[in-house]
């Protein structure tokens, strides 16, 4: 049981590049989301979905699009990188009913730097 | 919308009791919960407390909630090097869909 896979790891962009970063979960979860980690700023919520084909806004979604075309699998873009986005980021996944305590599930993290 | 607190630092001997305070600001939260983040790592799960609930335990952790104050603290018996982590408070809001994080404790275990 892999739980929630996050690719690449490590990547380092110069600006106005663009990519994508994967997030995959095999437990079935119907909720999924994407965070950015900054030192002293703790978790922000880019976007999340609530199922598949549905996306909506988190706190700061400027500069990031996504896509959930399967359950399984989140996807978070950059269409033109900039320094502000140089940050570790965060996939979680959940059930749609935190029923029982069922807490949100981490990828490990992929560190961006953008130069 | 919700608002949740922490404060940023906590050091302890080894052995010593640690608790973690976070505080947060929707009533209506229904599960909150404690993570743990271990450098280059993800957050992990540790407990949760339902609102209708005063106290959970859990081996080494107590969490303590207050709902007329909305507080919630994280006890940690016997802290060991190991426990050595940022700790992060959330909660969750059932109508909302998502759960609200705190900027997390940074907890030292001294030797």
């Amino acid at each position: 049981n892999a739980g929630v896979t996050q690719t690449p790891k490590f990547r380092v962009l110069k600006t106005g590049q663009s990519m994508t970063l994967l997030c995959a979960q095999d437990m079935n979860h119907e909720y999924m989301y994407w965070y950015r980690q900054d030192p002293g700023m703790g978790l922000r919520l880019i976007h999340y979905s609530v199922g598949e084909g549905t996306t909506a806004k988190g706190e700061v979604p400027d500069g990031y699009n996504v896509s959930r075309l399967k359950k399984q699998n989140f996807l978070l873009g950059l269409e033109s990188a900039a320094p502000s986005q140089t940050s570790v980021y965060f996939c979680a996944s959940s059930y749609s009913t935190l029923g029982q305590g069922n807490g949100y599930t981490f990828g490990s993290g992929t560190r961006l730097t953008v130069v | 919308g919700e608002d949740v607190e922490q404060s940023l630092f906590l050091s302890v001997r080894e052995g010593d009791s640690s608790v973690i305070n976070c505080t947060y600001t929707d009533s209506s939260s229904t599960y909150l919960y404690w993570y743990k983040q271990e450098p280059g790592a993800g957050l992990q799960l540790l407990t949760y407390i339902f609102s209708n609930m005063d106290m959970k335990q859990d081996q080494r952790l107590t969490v303590l909630l207050n709902k007329k104050d909305k507080h919630l603290s994280l006890r940690i018996a016997d802290t060991q090097t190991g426990d050595s982590a940022i700790y992060f408070c959330a909660a969750y809001n059932t109508n909302a869909g998502k759960s609200t994080f705190g900027d997390g404790t940074t907890l030292t275990v001294k030797p």
